[in-house]
């Protein structure tokens, strides 16, 4: 079966950095997707990656390592607003996007 | 260039009715994907739609589920008789062809609650 799993809540400090991890197990492997969704809004874009290594933009950061079906999101210097849900999506061979349950992150002052 | 646009944002319906949900693409798009959110949950992908054509609906339960998107108007996603477990929120998402770009667009979403 596919499965992409994610931790489901995280907290971290305003200011500080955090990492956020995702693990997929699919059927072909197509790019690698993070989007960000605040409660009660549609998912938004962050990133997208298809080969191996470090893709930054801005503040956030994403990690893709093929071989080992694994991926992080890299947040810095983070800011209240960040407070979010954090999806990992996978596409597929049959260019169906595969859905984690989300990561929850809980930025305190 | 309007956006993804979804209606009705939020609808309540009682068990045993039908909800109706609209779902615009964005200008020049013309593949539609729709998922379901059920609370705490990420998205589950229900259909895969194309203009007059369904080419992947294998996300969507088989009874009193269906969509459509005719040549004219929007795509819509029709639920029948409805039942508490349908309470969800649905995201509309549209590409401009087979999601071989970086990035599809969602709709603001639809807020189903079954009472």
């Amino acid at each position: 079966g596919q499965n992409i799993d994610q931790p489901t809540e995280m907290t971290a400090t305003e200011g500080a950095i955090v990492q956020i991890n995702c693990t997929y197990q699919t059927s072909g492997f197509n790019g690698l997707f993070w989007y960000q969704q605040h409660a009660g809004e549609a998912p938004t874009f962050l990133s997208y990656n298809v080969l191996d290594g470090l893709e930054e933009k801005g503040r956030f950061s994403s990690f893709l390592s093929r071989s080992k079906g694994y991926s992080y999101l890299l947040l810095k210097e983070l800011q209240m607003k960040d407070s979010a849900s954090y999806l990992c999506a996978v596409r597929d061979s049959n260019y169906q996007l595969i859905w984690g349950a989300g990561t929850k992150l809980i930025i305190k002052p | 260039n309007a956006g993804v646009m979804q209606n009705p944002r939020h609808l309540v319906r009682r068990r045993g009715q039908e909800a109706r949900l609209r779902c615009s693409p964005m200008k020049g798009h013309s593949h539609v994907y729709w998922y379901r959110q059920l609370p705490e949950e990420g998205l589950k992908f229900m259909v895969y739609l194309q203009k007059e054509n369904i080419i992947d609906e294998s996300g969507m339960p088989k009874e009193r589920f269906s969509a459509e998107f005719p040549k004219e108007g929007p795509s819509i996603l029709r639920i029948q008789q409805v039942v508490r477990g349908d309470s969800a929120a649905y995201f509309c998402a549209s590409s401009p062809k087979q999601i071989s770009g970086n990035t599809i667009y969602f709709g603001e979403g639809s807020w189903l609650t079954v009472v």
